[in-house]
């Protein structure tokens, strides 16, 4: 009953440091999705997929990557991590991305920037 | 632009007593509607959705859509401490995809 996974949960990089996050899912999603949460800010679209094959940019894309490995599998990588990036990071998955059904959310990655 | 928006709060209800949460969307597109509650440090889960003008209920929460107003609401019965969390409100199926509100801060007052 693991839903959706992401790991690691908690990581310090130093500026300039490169690290991926990785997510998967085993509820047969179609649509992934990253997310940053800050104080504040509510959630926020970094980068979606709406289905195996496919990303797409969302409201702050910049400084990330993404890949859709397969339909379980979406990774987020910085590539050169900036204190901006420090933030909790979450992975979603849904049947579809403009069909309404639920979002289910993995537990959150806690990210540092130093 | 596409916008969902929740006062921020703090919103603070004695316990036992109806916590009422608001959620303006500006989509007219949008065809479902959701309600995450999120512990501090924690991830959202949700709560109620609703697809359908009128209200729907699930135990102590109530969740009421009027989509002429662009208007949706939860409504918490039986207020208690543990419902104190941050409420986010998702609008979706629209022209514009899945869009959150940024929350209302929900506090129970034992």
């Amino acid at each position: 009953n693991a839903g959706v996974t992401q790991t690691p949960k908690f990581q310090v990089l130093k500026t300039g440091q490169s690290m991926t996050l990785q997510c998967a899912q085993d509820m047969n999603h179609n649509s992934m999705y990253w997310y940053r949460q800050d104080p504040g800010m509510g959630l926020r679209l970094i980068y979606y997929s709406a289905s195996e094959g496919t990303t797409d940019k969302g409201e702050v894309p910049n400084g990330y990557n993404v890949s859709r490995l397969n339909k379980r599998e979406f990774s987020l990588r910085l590539e050169s991590a900036a204190p901006s990036q420090t933030s909790v990071y979450f992975c979603a998955s849904s049947e579809g991305p403009r069909s309404g059904n639920t979002i289910y959310f993995g537990e959150g990655s806690w990210l540092t920037v130093v | 632009q596409k916008e969902v928006e929740q006062n921020s709060g703090p919103l603070s209800v004695p316990e036992g007593a109806i916590a009422s949460l608001n959620c303006t969307y500006s989509d007219r597109g949008s065809q479902s509607f959701f309600w995450y509650r999120q512990y501090s440090g924690k991830s959202p889960e949700l709560i109620m959705s609703i697809y359908s003008n009128g209200d729907k209920e699930d135990g102590r929460f109530t969740a009421q859509l009027n989509k002429a107003s662009q208007y949706v609401s939860l409504l918490i019965r039986d207020s208690q401490p543990s419902d104190s969390a941050t409420y986010l409100c998702l609008s979706g199926g629209g022209a514009d995809g899945l869009t959150f509100g940024k929350g209302t801060h929900l506090i129970i007052q034992p």
